[in-house]
């Protein structure tokens, strides 16, 4: 069971650059999230998505975009790279969301660096 | 805003001693998750807590959940180097968001 993969591992960027991270689960479920983790912080929640169609915002959104046009796939995008979005980011997924007391799963991480 | 404050932020301490990391909030959550992550991987889930004074084992690990539902211990016996790691508390309620606490690095000499 591959469970999420995110890609690439790593990445460099120079600022203004843009990218995507992609992220991709095949456990079916409806729950996506986006997390940045810095070091000596917690994780922070850019976006998450309830389901295909459906995206919002998480408590640090300013600076990225993501859509979910698939169950699977809940890609991350990066418009204008600024230095304050060096970090490691977290992809995860839930089957049914906080109600239920589902976990997340979470993918390795892809190391994000803004020169 | 909701806030997951955990201590201590750094313990190193001899295998084979125990020790209790926490997790405390001024807020109520309807559970409380409990994760560790490796360097370079992502976190994984070791347990959810759901009701007050709640108390979950996994082998030498411990968890409680407070009876206010405000905030959770956990509680190693017998700690080996394969415990070495971060552990992040995360409090959940029902509006699909997760607060996750800076985490506790826990490191184990042999």
């Amino acid at each position: 069971n591959a469970g999420v993969t995110q890609t690439p591992k790593f990445r460099i960027l120079k600022i203004g650059q843009s990218m995507t991270l992609q992220c991709a689960q095949d456990m079916n479920h409806n729950y996506m999230y986006w997390y940045r983790q810095d070091p000596g912080m917690g994780l922070k929640l850019i976006y998450y998505s309830v389901g295909a169609g459906i995206t919002d915002k998480g408590e640090v959104p300013n600076g990225y975009n993501v859509s979910r046009s698939t169950t699977e796939d809940f890609p991350l995008r990066l418009e204008l790279a600024a230095p304050s979005q060096t970090s490691v980011y977290f992809c995860a997924s839930s089957l049914s969301g906080t109600r239920n007391n589902q976990p997340q799963h979470f993918g390795d991480g892809t190391r994000l660096s803004i020169l | 805003t909701q806030l997951l404050e955990q201590s201590p932020q750094f313990l190193s301490i001899q295998e084979g001693e125990n020790l209790t990391v926490y997790c405390n909030s001024s807020s109520v959550f309807s559970s409380l998750q409990w994760y560790r992550q490796e360097p370079g991987e992502g976190p994984v889930l070791l347990v959810t807590v759901v009701t007050g004074g709640e108390v979950k084992k996994l082998k030498r690990l411990t968890f409680q959940f407070g009876d206010a539902r405000k905030d959770s211990s956990l509680h190693i016996t017998a700690a080996q180097p394969g415990d070495t790691g971060l552990y992040l508390c995360a409090g959940a309620n029902r509006d699909d968001k997760i607060i996750f606490g800076k985490g506790t690095r826990l490191h184990i000499l042999p």
